[in-house]
């Protein structure tokens, strides 16, 4: 089946403006999480949803960054007044249940200029 | 407060010899313990995983880890390395009986040499 998908696969903004990422878990998976790796390092977590609502948002960086999950399947992640230092690779994951292994999707790499 | 160390960045091999790419955690819980591959371009893929049954644990291609208690470490061995390995090695630890964020070591660059 299909796995996990995320758009666009690249991103280029200026400083200052907003972006948004895409993640497409995979079907019937109730957990979803992002991801962001920066160069040389592995994934940091960012925020974790259960179903429509955000189970765990600590990984936040600021208040700039905020995810959404409406319906409880597609996520969209939001960045603000984006800055240099926001470009990354942003990874999404989903599971079927919190408990279950996580399956990553190929990941939406932002550069910030 | 969990973390995972992995010892060497880059660790290149010879093709036919042993790998062994090694990560240590710090868990104030008991922990689940994971490996992750990424080849260029593709997102993360689970070699294998640890979850408090067996101590050692066998994955895909070849792949298995022990988890040792006593020297908190999650290392991971292939006995004979093909050209196909080569990639990008991640150990991650989370809480055991809750397997929700992920925390990752910086990562292991496998080198196959023919």
């Amino acid at each position: 089946g299909a796995g996990v998908s995320q758009t666009p696969s690249n991103k280029v903004t200026e400083k200052g403006k907003y972006v948004e990422l895409r993640c497409d878990p995979i079907s019937g998976h109730t957990a979803l999480y992002w991801y962001r790796q920066s160069l040389g390092q592995g994934p940091e977590f960012l925020i974790y949803f259960q179903g429509t609502g955000a189970a765990d948002d600590s990984g936040l960086p600021n208040d700039r960054f905020f995810a959404v999950r409406p319906e409880g399947s597609v996520s969209t992640l939001k960045i603000q007044r984006t800055e240099r230092g926001d470009s990354a690779v942003y990874l999404c994951a989903s599971s079927l249940t919190p408990a279950d292994t996580q399956y990553f999707g190929p990941g939406t790499r932002l550069t910030v200029l | 407060a969990q973390s995972v160390t992995q010892l060497g960045s880059h660790v290149s091999v010879s093709e036919g010899a042993l790998v062994l790419l090694r990560c240590n955690y710090s868990s104030s819980v008991p922990p689940y313990l994971f490996w992750y591959v990424q080849y260029p371009n593709q997102g993360l893929q689970l070699l294998l995983k640890y979850t408090s049954a067996a101590t050692l644990v066998k994955g895909i291609n070849g792949f298995e880890a022990e988890f040792k208690k006593s020297e908190t470490s999650f290392h991971l061995t292939k006995p004979s390395a093909h050209m196909s390995d080569a990639a990008e090695y991640f150990c991650a630890v989370s809480k055991a009986f809750g397997n929700e964020k992920l925390t990752f070591g910086t990562g292991t660059r496998l080198t196959i040499i023919p």
